[in-house]
């Protein structure tokens, strides 16, 4: 019955690292979303799973990003080479894809911080 | 690219008065949901509207998805400090294979005592 958790609440880091963040959705749901939110602005798509493959990754910003999915159920989102720009909340949702009309779920979110 | 514009951006009342935000697009949905997120938080689903001119009603809060399903108002009635929050509407089409939802960038409502 839990709903979206992710991994670190929160994360700073130095510019050029490289970070791994984390989403476990709801158990059952077979779609899984990755979005970035900056300050003050709405939610920019990054990537969406259906199952383990990804259909659109037409939201990644650069080849810096990746992400995966295994089991059908947790995802990483991996940025590689920090830098500052990528700053922002990164947030995971998952929803029912046969589940109109697509309702999503949405987790806490990851404060990334780059210094 | 299917885009919705929200408005107004920003949104600054008294407790006690009536409000309006808007979600308009020039595209079909086939579906459109409005959540509501607080500081620290993620998007938390309000509702979702599927039919055409369909109104929905949540307490205080009244929605409502266009005839043509290419817009929607979210109406809250009496604000109270607790409504404080970013707004967002997001749409679905049901024709598109990559199951996404397009997001407005939000009105964020400050409710002041």
């Amino acid at each position: 019955g839990a709903g979206v958790s992710q991994s670190p609440s929160n994360k700073v880091t130095e510019k050029g690292k490289d970070v791994e963040l984390r989403c476990d959705p709801i158990s059952g749901h077979t779609a899984l979303y990755w979005y970035r939110q900056s300050l003050g602005q709405g939610l920019e798509f990054l990537i969406y799973f259906q199952g383990n493959s990804a259909p659109d990754k037409s939201g990644l910003p650069s080849d810096r990003f990746s992400a995966e999915r295994t089991g059908g159920s947790v995802s990483t989102l991996t940025i590689q080479r920090t830098q500052q720009e990528d700053s922002a909340v990164y947030l995971c949702a998952s929803s029912q894809w046969d589940s109109v009309p697509y309702e999503q779920y949405f987790g806490p979110g990851t404060r990334l911080t780059v210094t | 690219t299917q885009l919705l514009e929200q408005s107004p951006q920003f949104l600054s009342i008294q407790e006690g008065e009536n409000l309006t935000v808007y979600c308009n697009s020039s595209s079909v949905f086939s579906s459109l949901q409005w959540y509501r997120q607080e500081p620290g938080e993620g998007p938390v689903l309000l509702v979702t509207v599927v039919t055409g001119g369909e109104v929905k009603k949540l307490k205080r809060l009244t929605f409502q998805f266009g005839d043509a399903r290419k817009d929607s108002s979210l109406h809250i009635t009496a604000a109270q400090p607790g409504d404080t929050g970013l707004y967002l509407c997001a749409g679905f089409d049901r024709g598109s294979t990559l199951g996404r939802l397009y997001f407005g960038r939000g009105t964020q409502l400050t409710v002041w005592p």
